[in-house]
């Protein structure tokens, strides 16, 4: 079964500073999925990878997925309190046929102002 | 230690029918949390439980319930289906401590389609 590791499994940072939370799959990713849970509002969709070396951004966080489709990173530019959460990384190893999803174990943001 | 698990795994139904979908969390957990992924699309929130009742719920339409029964477990319905309620529906449970959830994990989902 498809397996995804996420790191570090926590970080804190100091608001301001750049940080990068990754994800490595023992299997091809057909599809890569980063989601952001935030106190009582359940997962947050940030961005979808698909294409080997694609690479997408939204406002100040940056998704990249590697060329070989097994490793992605999120990376955060100038963190805010705003941005605290747990990020999950999700994966569809199936080639997209039946849309379940695997996750990683998440990695808890904390930023300090 | 047996995961979140879900039932059934996949329900066939025709428009205008209610389907029900049954989710056991993790045992230990408070917190039920019910998402719908339909074709193409991100995990969408539906609704969260944590001790029996309801603390949020996604924008959905009325016609999606559910309640979580005094062993946690949680059951989803979506009344008068329509064709768009075919998706894959995915249950989590975590641990609610003091104002923050855990871990999220999943169970493997129902699927269900509406025809």
């Amino acid at each position: 079964s498809q397996e995804l590791e996420q790191s570090p499994q926590s970080l804190i940072v100091q608001e301001g500073k750049n940080l990068t939370i990754n994800c490595t799959s023992s299997k091809t990713l057909y599809g890569l999925y980063w989601y952001k849970q935030k106190y009582g509002e359940g997962l947050i969709f940030l961005m979808m990878l698909q294409k080997g070396g694609e690479e997408k951004s939204h406002e100040k966080i940056t998704a990249k997925l590697d060329e070989k489709k097994q490793q992605s990173s999120l990376h955060i530019t100038a963190s805010q309190p705003s941005h605290a959460g747990i990020y999950l990384c999700g994966a569809d190893s199936s080639g997209g046929s039946n849309y379940k999803l695997t996750f990683g174990k998440g990695t808890l943001l904390t930023v300090n102002p | 230690e047996a995961g979140v698990t879900q039932s059934p795994t996949h329900l066939i139904k025709t428009r205008g029918q209610q389907a029900t979908l049954r989710c056991s969390p993790i045992s230990g957990h408070t917190s039920v949390y019910w998402y719908q992924q339909a074709l193409g699309l991100g995990l969408q929130f539906l609704l969260w439980y944590d001790e029996g009742e309801e603390r949020n719920r996604g924008n959905f339409p009325p016609r999606f319930s559910g309640r979580q029964f005094p062993n946690y477990s949680s059951e989803l319905n979506v009344n008068a289906l329509e064709l768009e309620d075919s998706a894959l529906y995915l249950c989590a449970s975590s641990l609610y401590i003091g104002g923050a959830t855990g871990e999220l994990f999943f169970g493997e989902g129902s699927r269900l389609t509406v025809l």
